[in-house]
Order: structure tokens, then C-alpha cells, then sequence
């Protein structure tokens, strides 16, 4: 079984400039949650989907940032205009529906450093 | 609100010897669920405890849970070198299955 992938596994952009961040749960997993670790600080949800539907989003930081999730299949994470305190790992993992969706599987996460 | 807090922060052990994390929470949970992740990986599911447990062993793994006081413990017995990366406790108490995590502990085990 494939697992969580998630690209790319770096990127470096300058403040102001636009990144998207992709995600590919594994198939047939309901939930995606997509997590940031700032340097040094918690692992920080951002949001959860349930196939394509927003479940919560109460994690967001604010307006620059864009979640979608197409078809219930992979998920986008856009960041516009992106400033230095974006900077972190973000992560992706994807579990189960129903009392399978306790467990999480997680990608390698992608680094991002806005500069 | 931030479910998880491991302490310590950081641990640094030689081979073979015990390692004890610990693990607060301040909201009530359905389950606590302890992850690992090494460098550059993603994090990957150890144990998952469920608030009416209070002890579970998987291999060399020991977690305890102590929801009088909000704690849990990730007891590693027998370490290696392997066993070096950061380790993370999760705690959901929603129906939305959603974790939250802490800042993690970062074991170091010397060969």
C-alpha cells in the first residue's frame, strides 16, 4: 500500500511570492489533515478534510492560506502572498473513515523557508 | 488549545538503558496516541491508548495513562541506536478525530 506523499519535500520562496503544497492521501482514506511545525514549537493542526468537505479549518492561520480538496482525492495547500513567518514543515496525513479514523499515517512533509 | 506537552524536551541515553517520556493534556480525550518521527520523516503511529485503559505494551513500548491528572508515559525499555528521533503525544476528544499534538521530546541514544 502507498503511503502519504507529499510535494515537494522543499521549497524556498521569497516573501510575497505564491506556493502550493500537494498532498495524495492514501486511497480510499476519507480524512486528510494537513499540520504545521514551526521550528521548535508543536506540531499545529491547520485543517481537516472528510472527502472533500472542510470539517474544520479552525486551524488556519488566515486568509492567505487556501486548502482544497479536489474530488475527495488529493489535497492543495496554497499560501498567497507568502510572508517569513510561514517558514515551518508542513504536514500531511490521511486516515480512515468511521472508528478506523483514529490512526493517522503521515507524509515526509514538505519544508518550506520564505526568505 | 495545545492538547499535547511531552517533557523533557530532550533526552540523551546510552544504548541499552530505559527511556521514560511524559506526556500532559488539558482537555478531556477519547484516546492518546504516541508518534515518532525521524529526521526528516514523517511521523509514524507507536501506540494508541484509549481514556478508559491505563496501561498498553506493544513490544519494547510502554504507555501508561493517568486521566485523573491528564498524563500519560511512553516507556522505551532496552534502547538502540534506532530508536533515536523525536517523539510526539496526541491527544483527540472530538468526534472529528482530530489530534493534537505537543512540542515533542527529542531522544538522543548513544551507541
Amino acid at each position: 500500500e502507498a503511503g502519504v506523499t507529499q510535494f515537494p519535500s522543499h521549497s524556498v520562496i521569497e516573501k510575497g511570492q505564491t506556493v502550493t503544497l500537494r498532498c495524495d492521501p492514501i486511497s480510499g482514506h476519507d480524512n486528510l489533515y494537513w499540520y504545521r511545525r514551526v521550528m521548535g514549537k508543536e506540531i499545529k493542526f491547520l485543517l481537516h478534510f472528510v472527502k472533500e468537505s472542510k470539517q474544520d479549518e479552525s486551524g488556519m492561520p488566515n486568509n492567505r492560506f487556501l486548502a482544497e480538496r479536489t474530488g475527495g482525492t488529493y489535497s492543495t495547500l496554497k499560501v498567497q502572498p507568502a510572508e517569513l513567518e510561514d517558514s515551518g514543515v508542513y504536514f500531511c496525513a490521511s486516515s480512515q473513515g468511521g472508528t478506523a479514523s483514529r490512526v493517522y499515517t503521515f507524509g515526509s512533509g514538505t519544508r518550506l523557508t520564505v526568505v | 488549545s495545545q492538547q499535547g506537552e511531552e517533557d523533557p524536551q530532550a533526552l540523551s541515553i546510552q544504548e541499552g538503558e530505559n527511556a521514560t517520556m511524559n506526556c500532559s493534556y488539558k482537555t478531556s480525550i477519547n484516546n492518546l496516541q504516541w508518534y515518532r518521527q525521524n529526521s526528516g520523516r514523517g511521523l509514524v503511529h507507536l501506540i494508541l491508548i484509549r481514556s478508559n485503559e491505563r496501561e498498553k505494551h506493544s513490544g519494547r513500548l510502554r504507555v501508561t495513562l493517568d486521566t485523573s491528572k491528564k498524563s500519560s508515559s511512553l516507556l522505551i525499555t532496552a534502547s538502540r541506536a534506532a530508536d533515536t528521533a523525536s517523539y510526539f503525544c496526541g491527544g483527540s476528544g472530538g468526534s472529528n478525530y482530530k489530534l493534537t499534538f505537543g512540542k515533542g521530546t527529542l531522544l538522543t541514544v548513544n551507541p
